[in-house]
């Protein structure tokens, strides 16, 4: 059953535009989020993480806002810039009282900013 | 060298080969991963390592057996795979558990 979902598989966008990617979850449990951002033929690498005491983290261009009620979380690019198409992935943090922590991804979302 | 590694970038096997996949990591990280990303799909953990003994095995099929030798170095060796198998598998590290992982570029495998 999969606790991480990106509804969105696409999403274009227009150089200079803001991209907001969306998130949602159903474990109520997870307590650290997660975006990482990957280019073909890459690894995917981190890009900004909130904790889940806290509703919104800024790092320059890219902001990620946590609506815990909602269980969704978003990520804001802005301005997008064309460097940026790739896929986004979201993840989520779960506590294994077996294993430790571990990170539920989504499918990631494709985004494409044309110029 | 810096951050991780993996070997080979793209291999293509018959179902009947043995093969082996590396994974090394040059950031003095103590967790290691195997994750698989398959077409249109979330990524899946497989493997953990933690401090080289195994912490997480996610249900894999035993035609895939991960190997830490040491906290540098992962292996995920593979023996009669599926056509099904054929996926990107990633490796990835991280100090402690504690939830960043850097992964590698990963590892194309076609299975025929």
């Amino acid at each position: 059953d999969q606790q991480v979902k990106q509804n969105s598989p696409s999403l274009s966008v227009q150089e200079g535009r803001i991209s907001i990617l969306n998130c949602d979850y159903t474990n109520s449990m997870f307590d650290y989020f997660l975006w990482y951002k990957k280019y073909p033929a890459e690894g995917p690498t981190f890009l900004i993480s909130i904790s889940s005491i806290k509703d919104k983290n800024e790092d320059g261009r890219f902001t990620v806002f946590l609506n815990k009620s909602a269980k969704h979380l978003s990520l804001h690019i802005v301005p997008s810039q064309p460097g940026d198409s790739a896929v986004y992935f979201c993840a989520a943090r779960s506590l294994n009282s077996n294993s430790g922590y571990a990170l539920n991804f989504g499918k990631g979302t494709s985004l494409l900013v044309t110029p | 060298e810096t951050g991780v590694t993996q070997t080979p970038r793209h291999l293509v096997m018959g179902m009947t080969n043995k093969k082996s996949l590396k994974c090394e990591q040059h950031l003095g990280h103590n967790a290691m991963y195997w994750y698989k990303q398959s077409a249109k799909k979330p990524l899946e953990l497989m493997f953990v390592y933690s401090l080289e003994e195994r912490v997480e095995n996610n249900s894999v099929p035993s035609r895939f057996s991960p190997e830490c030798p040491n906290s540098s170095h992962l292996f995920l060796h593979l023996h009669t795979l599926q056509p099904e198998d054929s996926a990107l598998y990633l490796c990835a590290s991280s100090r402690e558990r504690s939830g960043e992982l850097f992964f590698g570029e990963g590892s194309r495998l076609t299975v025929l």
